[in-house]
């Protein structure tokens, strides 16, 4: 069965520093990997995602991620934070069976980013 | 393009009362459609999904449950609430027959208090 690890529930950053939150996934088939991105009261909002080719990413914001499959991990990065960038980050894996396309989401990380 | 809606934003009710959210989609036809619940702190659960008019699946036992009268509406429901049915519930919905490489596109959310 497919799961999610996100390493750090919280994660504090200064303006125009790296931002690196973690995800470490597990899955029996190749993956395909999301990342979301939750603004204080507001649903997801879907940040990149990872399905075949290319191992690194982009997405919106400036965000990227790289599939490293010997790793089993697909870390989220950003090279400079913006105090936009402040809000909860959710890495989620599918789960396609059934005939259903389900996804399984990490506990999530909050990012904090102060000036 | 496509819209998700969900009603109402908020919700406090006591214990015991019955529950009724509603989640509606415009701009496509057929679509997949979920029910997610994020509890303070904690990641995403997937409650319900419906890949059609009257066909529910229930991820994990529950006070609650679901229905889909027509093709673009999608209820959450609770005869009697509990406390700990509080938390943050996000509809979303993904194209007709989605595979594994297909995004989720999410609601606005309600959050629900139970006291």
């Amino acid at each position: 069965a497919q799961s999610v690890t996100q390493l750090g529930s919280h994660v504090s950053v200064s303006e125009g520093a790296l931002v690196l939150l973690r995800c470490n996934y597990s899955s029996s088939v190749p993956p395909y990997l999301f990342w979301y991105v939750q603004y204080p009261n507001q649903g997801l909002q879907l940040l990149l995602k990872y399905t075949t080719g290319a191992t690194l990413v982009k997405g919106i914001n400036g965000f990227e991620a790289e599939f490293k499959k010997s790793e089993t991990s697909f870390h989220l990065t950003k090279p400079s934070a913006h105090m936009s960038d402040a809000a909860e980050y959710f890495c989620a894996v599918t789960n396609f069976s059934g005939g259903y396309n389900k996804l399984i989401f990490g506990a999530g990380t909050r990012l904090a980013v102060h000036p | 393009s496509q819209t998700i809606h969900q009603w109402p934003a908020t919700l406090v009710q006591p214990v015991g009362s019955p529950l009724s959210l509603e989640c509606t989609v415009e701009g496509t036809s057929n679509p997949n459609l979920y029910w997610y619940r994020q509890a303070a702190g904690r990641g995403l659960q997937l409650l319900f999904y419906s890949v059609g008019i009257g066909q529910i699946s229930s991820e994990v036992p529950q006070n609650l449950s679901a229905s889909r009268p027509q093709d673009r509406q999608f209820i959450l429901s609770s005869k009697k609430l509990l406390l700990s049915d509080s938390g943050f519930y996000l509809c979303a919905w993904a194209p007709l027959g989605s595979g594994s490489t297909d995004t989720q596109y999410f609601g606005p959310g309600t959050r629900l208090t139970v006291l």
